[in-house]
C-alpha cells in the first residue's frame, strides 16, 4: 500500500510569512501532487511533478511555488502567505491512474 | 478539457434507506478511468471504487457504480445506507495523458438514525 507522509500536520503563520510544506512518498511513484481543499471547492490542484527537477502547473498556482528535489520528496512553498491561503493541503503520489493521498497539513494564516 | 459534475453538495438519508450520489463528466479522451473517492472526517481521501469498463458494475463495501459512456455518468449507489457511510464523496476521472485526476466538487453524505 502506498505510503505518503506530510509535515507539519498543523501550521500557523502570519500574513507575509514564509511557509514550507513537506511531502515524502516511499513507493517509488513518479508522480506527485499538491492540492488544497476548501469547503465548496473540493480538491484543487496547485502543482504536480513527474520526477525530480520537474514541475507542472496546476489549476490554482498563484502564490505557490513547488520543488521536487528527489523522487521521494515534494515541497510546497508559500513565500508571502496570505489569509486566503488558509486551507487544508494534501499531497498525493501516483504511478498510474490512481492517486494515494497523505494525511494533510492544516495551514492557518492569520 | 475534462470536467466532473456532482450536482448535490449535500445528501441526507435515513439509515437503512437507499442512497444515490450523482456524477456526470465531460472528457475529450478515449483512455479514461473513473473513481469514487471517500473522505471520512479528519482523514485523507481514499479510493472507494474504480472502473474503466463501459456498462460494467463495480462494487466495494456495499457501494456500487456502473460506468455509462452513453450518458457520461458514473453514479454511486447503495441499497441500505449505514451511519458509518457518512463522509465526503468525490467523483473523479483520469484521462491518463499526464496522470492528472479531475475531481468533482464533492458530495457530503449524512446518514441519520
Amino acid at each position: 500500500e502506498a505510503a505518503v507522509t506530510q509535515s507539519p500536520r498543523n501550521k500557523v503563520t502570519v500574513t507575509g510569512g514564509n511557509v514550507t510544506l513537506s511531502c515524502r512518498q516511499t513507493n517509488s511513484h513518479n508522480y506527485m501532487y499538491w492540492y488544497r481543499q476548501d469547503t465548496g471547492h473540493g480538491l484543487r490542484l496547485i502543482h504536480y511533478s513527474y520526477g525530480a527537477g520537474n514541475l507542472q502547473i496546476g489549476d490554482v498556482p498563484d502564490g505557490y511555488k513547488a520543488t521536487r528535489t528527489t523522487q521521494e520528496d515534494f515541497f510546497l512553498l508559500l513565500e508571502l502567505a496570505s489569509p486566503s491561503q488558509t486551507s487544508l493541503y494534501f499531497c498525493a503520489s501516483s504511478d498510474s491512474y490512481e492517486q494515494y493521498f497523505g494525511p494533510g497539513t492544516r495551514l492557518t494564516v492569520l | 478539457g475534462d470536467s466532473v459534475t456532482q450536482t448535490e453538495g449535500l445528501v441526507t438519508v435515513t439509515e437503512g434507506l437507499p442512497v444515490k450520489l450523482n456524477c456526470t463528466y465531460q472528457t475529450t479522451y478515449l483512455t479514461i478511468a473513473f473513481f469514487w473517492y471517500v473522505q471520512y472526517l479528519n482523514e485523507a481521501p481514499q479510493v472507494l471504487l474504480k472502473s474503466s469498463t463501459d456498462n460494467k458494475r463495480t462494487e466495494h463495501q456495499g457501494f456500487h457504480a456502473t460506468l455509462h459512456k452513453s450518458s457520461s455518468s458514473f453514479h454511486l449507489q447503495k441499497s441500505s445506507a449505514q451511519l458509518s457511510d457518512s463522509a465526503l464523496y468525490y467523483c473523479a476521472l483520469s484521462d491518463g495523458s499526464n496522470n492528472r485526476i479531475f475531481f468533482g466538487d464533492g458530495t457530503q453524505l449524512v446518514v441519520k438514525p
